[in-house]
């Protein structure tokens, strides 16, 4: 596969619940970010990771949410005692170095219920 | 701070016509600009940018794009808008510091028979 790869694609998870969404980036893509994206808007960014360090976890909403790269590839996104304002699509995008475009996977649909 | 604005929710036009969804911006610096799209269920898909250069930017699927430094705007056209075409369209500025992309809030295009 030559794109962004996520995984599950749709996640249910029971309130309380902790739940990880995995990001398989471009191979060689050296940027890598994590957005969620709420019915009906656009896009929010979460974290942004340049090879395995975590330069910018700004857009992250709480301290129950928590993302890793610690080997400069796969991205994990965790979300601990998960609520239903979590219910969202949570995307994952890489981009080589430069200002280039990034790619989006197909997003992981994540119903807290 | 960098924004993106998208004035319009929706765009009605029918098959054949040309069509524009709007978007303005507002950076400091210069300004990297892109358009996606979204079809149901799915990741963003790259359409074009503009980084540098001519006015005028040519992407995929007949698409183009002006940019507009005076008007600060940057609006996604197509001669000749076909029934596929229907989908959510976000606009968005690339911070320059981190490479992350901050959305507009997303236009949804309908194209009638």
């Amino acid at each position: 596969g030559a794109g962004v790869s996520q995984s599950p694609r749709y996640k249910v998870a029971k309130r309380g619940q902790d739940v990880a969404l995995r990001c398989d980036p471009i191979s060689g893509h050296v940027s890598l970010f994590w957005y969620q994206q709420a019915l009906g808007q656009g896009p929010e960014f979460l974290t942004y990771f340049q090879n395995e360090a975590q330069l910018d976890k700004s857009g992250l909403p709480s301290d129950r949410f928590f993302a890793e790269r610690p080997e400069g590839s796969v991205s994990t996104l965790k979300i601990q005692r998960t609520q239903q304002e979590d219910s969202a699509v949570y995307l994952c995008a890489s981009s080589p170095t430069g200002p280039t475009e990034a790619f989006f996977g197909q997003g992981t649909r994540l119903t807290v219920v | 701070a960098q924004s993106v604005a998208q004035p319009e929710d929706q765009v009605n036009v029918a098959e054949g016509n040309p069509l524009t969804v709007k978007c303005t911006y507002s950076v400091s610096g210069n300004p990297y600009l892109f358009w996606y799209v979204q079809y149901p269920n799915r990741g963003l898909q790259f359409l074009l940018k503009y980084i540098t250069g001519d006015n005028l930017v040519k992407g995929s699927y007949g698409f183009e794009a002006e940019f507009n430094k005076s008007q600060t705007s940057f609006h996604l056209k197509k001669p000749s808008a076909l029934v596929s075409d229907s989908a959510l369209y976000f606009c968005a500025v690339r911070d320059g510091d981190t490479g992350k992309l901050i959305f507009g809030q997303g236009t949804t295009l309908q194209v009638k028979p």
